[in-house]
């Protein structure tokens, strides 16, 4: 069966300072990958899809990037964090099929 | 913009009762529709998804679409205290799923 992992579990960062987050899938091969964000109390807003291997689409403009350097490694970046990217993220995966599913998410506060 | 619309709630009742989730989209050309439940400090999880006009029963939940009045639903029969929590909805459209802002659900003892 397939897994989605993600880590950190939770991230306490100051504003300013780099992010590298990770996620990675088992039990599958040539996933589709999604980067959510999640603020306190609103819905999930995709930030980033790739359908393979070096194919990233990027969909609001900000300080974050992501890249996808294995076929089911996806790792979400900023070189400078802002106190707006506080949130939970969330990376998830299909394939086939529209259905997503979740890994269990990223808790990044922003001081 | 293609939205997802769905009250935020919170959502009260008594346990034993039906809960009923509503959800509205604004993009004809979805063909599929989710409902995930999210647990307070926890990831999204896949409760149902439905494609076609009408019902479709899974134990305890019942998904209900409407294409035509682009509506969606969940019912919730027999609600339990463990079912408390914030409902998604989703609607696929091109290559994504946009999602509501979710409707929380209180069940009470």
């Amino acid at each position: 069966s397939q897994t989605i992992h993600q880590w950190p579990a939770t991230l306490v960062q100051p504003v300013g300072s780099p992010l590298s987050l990770e996620c990675t899938v088992e039990g599958t091969s040539n996933p589709n990958l999604y980067w959510y964000r999640q603020a306190a109390g609103r819905g999930l807003q995709l930030l980033f899809y790739s359908v393979g291997i070096g194919q990233i689409s990027s969909e609001v403009p900000q300080n974050l990037s992501a890249s996808r350097p294995q076929d089911r490694q996806f790792i979400l970046s900023s070189k400078k964090l802002l106190l707006s990217d506080s949130g939970f993220y969330l990376c998830a995966w299909n394939q086939g099929t529209d259905t997503q599913y979740f890994g269990p998410g990223t808790r990044l506060t922003v001081l | 913009q293609k939205e997802v619309e769905q009250n935020s709630g919170p959502l009260s009742v008594p346990e034993g009762a039906i809960a009923s989730l509503n959800c509205t989209y604004s993009d004809r050309g979805s063909q599929s529709f989710f409902w995930y439940r999210q647990y307070s400090g926890k990831s999204p999880e896949l409760i149902m998804f439905i494609y076609s006009n009408g019902d479709k029963e899974d134990g305890r939940f019942t998904a209900q679409l409407n294409k035509a009045s682009q509506y969606v639903s969940l019912l919730i029969r027999d609600s339990q205290p463990s079912d408390s929590a914030t409902y998604l909805c989703a609607v696929s459209s091109s290559y994504k799923l946009i999602f509501g802002s979710g409707t929380r659900l209180l069940v009470r003892p």
